[in-house]
């Protein structure tokens, strides 16, 4: 069971900040935040994960609130091939699997 | 270093034969996991496993469906007499000993399993 809620679908204009929300309200204080994507059929890409401090990469950031209850995804300058589904997943530490919910479509239009 | 491969990337079968899939995890990779995901819905976990050893089968339906991850070799995830339900994407994924590395978890590209 996935203890994350997603919206099911987003729109963002090519090139401008692309901010994906996460509610997580029944996080625990061992669990980390991962997010991936899935373009078309392929196999799902990791992203980023944190576990209560902002993070940030070279794909994206990952802004996670004082009480953990919810984050966001941030793609600082969206462009036509991060149209994907992207989901959020929250995993306890040292518990080896990731289960999956219906994450969120994301679509980049030019 | 390559990243975990999948083969076959596609697989027909038809209605009551077999259909067994691999999955070769990444180098250094100790732990391997299998994901169903039916025609336009979510990935569904189906099973765990580190070597030689199941560490959580929750996933996997009761009947038909076997995972292995022998000492030597790729992990098979095993479809005895497949039905037309069972078409779907397989996707696996490997990780260390610490999963909470850089890069999580690491995904093939799947086989799209069709029975027909």
């Amino acid at each position: 069971d996935a203890k994350t809620t997603q919206p099911p679908s987003m729109d963002c204009a090519e090139g401008r900040a692309a901010n994906l929300p996460c509610n997580h309200s029944t996080i625990s204080g061992n669990e980390y935040v991962y997010w991936y994507r899935q373009i078309h059929s392929q196999g799902p890409q990791y992203i980023i994960h944190g576990l209560k401090n902002n993070e940030t990469n070279e794909m994206a950031s990952l802004i996670i609130t004082e009480d953990r209850k919810s984050s966001t995804l941030i793609l600082p300058h969206a462009t036509l091939r991060d149209t994907a589904v992207y989901y959020c997943i929250v995993r306890p530490y040292n518990n080896n699997d990731m289960r999956f919910g219906a994450g969120t479509r994301l679509t980049v239009k030019p | 270093n390559a990243g975990v491969m999948q083969n076959p990337r596609h697989l027909v079968r038809r209605r009551g034969q077999e259909a067994r899939l691999r999955c070769s995890p990444m180098k250094g990779h100790s732990h391997v996991y299998w994901y169903r995901q039916l025609p336009e819905e979510g990935l569904k976990f189906m099973v765990y496993l580190q070597k030689e050893n199941i560490i959580d089968e929750s996933g996997m339906p009761k009947e038909r469906f076997s995972a292995e991850f022998p000492k030597e070799g790729p992990s098979i995830l095993r479809i005895q007499q497949v039905v037309r339900g069972d078409s779907a994407a397989y996707f696996c994924a490997s990780s260390p000993e610490d999963p909470d590395g850089p890069y999580g978890y690491t995904f093939g590209s799947g086989t799209r399993l069709t029975v027909v």
